[in-house]
């Protein structure tokens, strides 16, 4: 099983430029998540989902965008990207809103 | 929304000493408590839970307390070895729910001196 896979690992962005990161899950886990981790601080949930078609905004949504088209892919736009969003983020699922498994974390930098 | 806080946020244990760090919650409809424990540069992973069905959990030198009446739970790790050396976040959710997912606490940076 490869779990929860995150890509890419690290980014450099210029401010202003858009990117998705792409999370996928191979344990048909229905909850996903997008948490966002800045240096030394705390994990801050961006959005989760708790089913295909179906999302939800977290602590800090703003400036972000998430779909769930499917069980297991659950993709992360950034748009106009700032260097307030310079941060590592990690994905997670989960099977209800217990264990929560990460994936590896993409490292993005915006400059 | 819940709210957890976590202390103290750095911790220095001499190798062999106990470690204790404690979290307290505002929501008293949480019902799952878990602990992550993060080295440097890798994903957080789980090492030991407690629902509020329980007062109380071990697992070889981990162990986790919670008291449901005062809104708090502890980690503890007794003979801390320097593997031990990484940040440890608890967090809460009511499980069930659709609408509750986990909340982090700010970490605890722990320190193990050989």
């Amino acid at each position: 099983n490869a779990g929860v896979t995150q890509t890419p690992k690290f980014r450099i962005l210029k401010i202003g430029q858009s990117m998705t990161l792409q999370c996928t899950q191979d344990m048909n886990h229905n909850y996903m998540y997008w948490y966002r981790q800045d240096p030394g601080m705390g994990l801050k949930l961006i959005y989760y989902s708790v089913g295909a078609g179906i999302t939800d905004k977290g602590e800090v949504p703003n400036g972000y965008n998430v779909s769930r088209s499917t069980t297991e892919d659950f993709p992360l736009r950034l748009e106009l990207a700032a260097p307030s969003q310079t941060s590592v983020y990690f994905c997670a699922s989960s099977y209800s809103f217990s264990e929560a498994f990460f994936g590896q974390g993409t490292r993005l930098t915006v400059v | 929304g819940e709210n957890v806080e976590q202390h103290p946020s750095t911790l220095s244990v001499q190798e062999g000493d106990s470690a204790v760090i404690k979290c307290t919650y505002s929501d008293s409809a949480s019902n799952y408590f878990p602990w992550y424990k993060q080295e440097l540069g890798k994903r957080p992973q789980l090492i030991i839970d407690i629902r509020s069905n329980v007062g109380e959990k071990k697992d070889q030198r981990i162990a986790v307390t919670l008291n449901k009446t005062a809104k708090h739970f502890s980690l503890h790790i007794t003979e801390t070895q320097p593997e031990d050396s990484a940040v440890y976040f608890c967090a809460a959710s009511i499980e069930t729910s659709g609408n509750t997912p986990l909340v982090f606490g700010k970490g605890t940076r722990l320190s193990v001196i050989a």
